[in-house]
């Protein structure tokens, strides 16, 4: 069946890397996603992939997908308190619409 | 400003109490989606309409029911609310037509912060 997986959690100074990382189970996933959820809020589209792509850069944003090991990234460069946030990987299912299984997210904390 | 607007925010019922939360979209989208979020697990599907006139069951359906009132409106029932419904609900929608647009996801909702006692 369809899951994805993440880290609960991740820890970083302000100003370091951050690397959140996802896997999937779905190889017939066309796009992935990545949504940012901000607190009290609800989720908002951060970034995406085509599943043929290798890597996606964004400004800050880098987004690696191993297709072979069906593994996904987000590096955020120079990460600042106000990207603290849950962050939350999806992958389009199977299935005629337009249906996204998402990740339990990845709460990131900075802290300076 | 366009987007999914989900009333109310926020919610506190009764065991044995109903309530709907309602959901509208602007944005002429064919699909849209009814998610509970829970800590540490992520978002789960309830149900979801793939179009106007058409509803399905998601991932945890029982204990709901939907209703795709129109094309802007999709509205979640909880008939006899209980304590495990304890929850945050996110409204998302999206194109629908996964030809076209697909790369944009899903909008979702502020969400509805509803505790059961």
């Amino acid at each position: 069946g369809e899951d994805v997986e993440q880290s609960l959690f991740l820890s970083v100074r302000e100003g370091d890397s951050s690397v959140i990382n996802c896997t999937y189970t779905d190889s017939s996933s066309t796009y992935l996603y990545w949504y940012k959820q901000e607190p009290g809020a609800g989720l908002q589209l951060l970034t995406y992939i085509f599943s043929n792509m290798d890597m996606k850069q964004d400004q800050r944003l880098t987004v690696l997908l191993n297709k072979k090991d069906k593994h996904l990234s987000l590096r955020i460069a120079d990460t600042q308190t106000g990207d603290s946030a849950i962050y939350f990987c999806a992958e389009k299912g199977t299935g005629g619409y337009n249906k996204l299984i998402f990740g339990a997210g990845t709460r990131l904390a900075v802290h300076p | 400003n366009a987007g999914v607007t989900q009333t109310p925010k926020f919610q506190v019922l009764k065991t044995g109490q109903s309530m709907t939360l309602q959901c509208a979209q602007d944005m002429n989208h064919n699909s849209m989606y009814w998610y509970r979020q829970d800590p540490g697990m992520g978002l789960r599907l309830i149900y979801y309409s793939a179009s106007e006139g058409t509803t399905d069951k998601g991932e945890v359906p029982n204990g709901y029911n939907v209703s795709r009132l129109n094309k802007r409106e999709f509205s979640l029932r909880l008939e006899s609310a209980a304590p495990s419904q304890t929850s945050v609900y996110f409204c998302a929608s999206s194109e629908g037509d996964w030809l076209v647009r697909e790369s944009y996801g899903y909008t979702f909702g502020s969400g509805t912060r509803l505790t059961v006692v």
